[in-house]
């Protein structure tokens, strides 16, 4: 158990829908980040946020947004979803902002299925 | 630019042989390497990192990885396979900005 949690497990809607995916940081992590894994792209980060703000920013579709509040836990939205955004979607966390050396610890996983 | 190659998407040994996976870089920094495991339905976990320290990193379950600057290499060891062993592994390289994932090697282990 690394500690990250994501809700729901698994989340299954229709094209076109927006759904919210959530996660809790470990106990002291500062640093959230978001990834999109799928059989075709592979591991793709998405985003980092950083005690609330948006730190770092990768292949993350403008359908896309995420965001950090105060008690450090995030959500990403996902919006006008399309069959390709089928994936699992992982949530990791880390102590530091910029600290290239720190260990990510990640979530089990949000298993979206789009219909 | 970084980017990392994982060569070999799947790999198969028997159980009790050499594992070997293997990982290059491209990093106009010094790195910093990853690899982590990923077991079926679960998230990746942290199997080790390498922070210019020791070349030779050893970390959980009995792998180590060895960084070579001259190769741009950091490859997975692991001296005997257990079943335990089978899932899929991915090397990665680390900037300031962001960390960037190999595409993965699935290992199996055959009995």
């Amino acid at each position: 158990d690394s500690g990250v949690t994501q809700t729901p497990k698994h989340l299954i809607t229709a094209t076109g829908q927006r759904v919210t995916l959530r996660c809790s940081p470990r106990s002291g992590d500062l640093s959230v980040y978001w990834y999109q894994q799928s059989l075709d792209q592979g591991l793709q980060f998405l985003i980092q946020y950083y005690n609330g703000e948006e730190r770092a920013k990768g292949n993350i579709l403008e359908r896309f947004s995420a965001q950090q509040f105060p008690d450090l836990h995030s959500e990403l939205n996902l919006s006008s979803l399309e069959l390709g955004d089928s994936a699992l979607y992982f949530c990791a966390s880390s102590v530091g902002r910029t600290d290239a050396a720190d260990t990510q610890y990640f979530g089990p996983g949000t298993r979206l299925t789009v219909l | 630019a970084q980017s990392v190659t994982q060569l070999g998407s799947h790999v198969s040994v028997s159980e009790g042989a050499l594992v070997l996976l293997r990982c290059n870089y491209s990093s106009s920094v010094p790195p910093y390497l990853f690899w982590y495991v990923q077991y079926p339905n679960q998230g990746l976990q942290l199997l080790l990192k390498y922070t210019s320290a020791a070349t030779l990193v050893k970390g959980i379950n009995g792998f180590e990885a060895e960084f070579k600057k001259s190769e741009t290499s950091f490859h997975l060891t692991k001296p005997s396979a257990h079943m335990s062993d089978a899932a899929e592994y991915f090397c990665a390289v680390s900037s300031a900005s962001k960390i960037i994932f190999g595409s993965g090697t699935r290992l199996s282990i055959r009995p």
